[in-house]
């Protein structure tokens, strides 16, 4: 199994650009999550998903959609990026949203805006 | 609001030492506490998930405790290794009514092993 798996690793974008980071897990997990980790800060939860079809918002989700069409894939788009989204993003998987569930998380994106 | 908080924010010990990390959380209707550690520039490892239920678990050379009744965890690093440097990060797990909430995260507790 590759894990969880995070594309790009590394993207740089002018304030008012999209994109989209990719996230993938090949465990057949149910519950995937994204979250952005800055200097000084913990984690901090941007958007969940409990299956295919579903998802909802964490802590910070102001700027960011997701979406959820198989379960596989969740990836996280930048609408109109902005420096303050300047973090690195990290992707998360467990087989559901049980107590007894590990998260596995990806390897991260680091993204500057400019 | 739950808060995690880690203490100390930074260690520097000799190798094979034992050692303890500490995490305080202030809401104790948690489901579960995790301990993930995070090497420079990668992605997070769990370390070991305590259910609310559970007073400790055991891995190896770790062992991590839960007192859900006074909010604390701690993690224990018995006999250091160089390689056990990294960021050792706590975080607690939280189900809201409304849905399945994701980990709330203390700030991590950087730890070099001098060798």
């Amino acid at each position: 199994n590759a894990g969880v798996t995070q594309t790009p690793k590394f993207q740089v974008l002018k304030t008012g650009q999209s994109m989209t980071l990719q996230c993938a897990q090949d465990m057949n997990h149910e519950y995937m999550s994204w979250y952005r980790q800055d200097p000084g800060m913990g984690l901090r939860l941007i958007h969940y998903s409990v299956g295919a079809g579903i998802t909802d918002q964490g802590e910070v989700p102001n700027g960011y959609n997701v979406s959820r069409s198989t379960t596989e894939d969740f990836p996280l788009r930048l609408l109109s990026a902005a420096p303050s989204q300047t973090s690195v993003y990290f992707c998360a998987s467990s087989y559901s949203a049980a107590s007894t569930d590990t998260q596995y998380f990806g390897p991260g994106t680091r993204l500057t805006v400019l | 609001k739950q808060e995690v908080t880690q203490i100390p924010a930074a260690l520097s010990v000799p190798e094979g030492e034992n050692l303890v990390l500490n995490c305080s959380f202030t809401d104790s209707a948690i489901y579960n506490l995790q301990w993930f550690r995070q090497d420079p520039g990668k992605g997070l490892t769990s370390l070991l998930l305590i259910q609310s239920s559970q007073r400790e678990q055991t891995s190896g050379r770790l062992n991590a405790s839960l007192d859900k009744s006074s909010g604390r965890s701690t993690l224990y690093i018995a006999a250091s290794q160089p390689g056990d440097s990294a960021t050792y990060l706590c975080a607690v797990k939280v189900y809201s009514g409304g849905g399945a909430d994701g980990l709330t995260f203390g700030k991590g507790t950087h730890l070099i092993i001098q060798p």
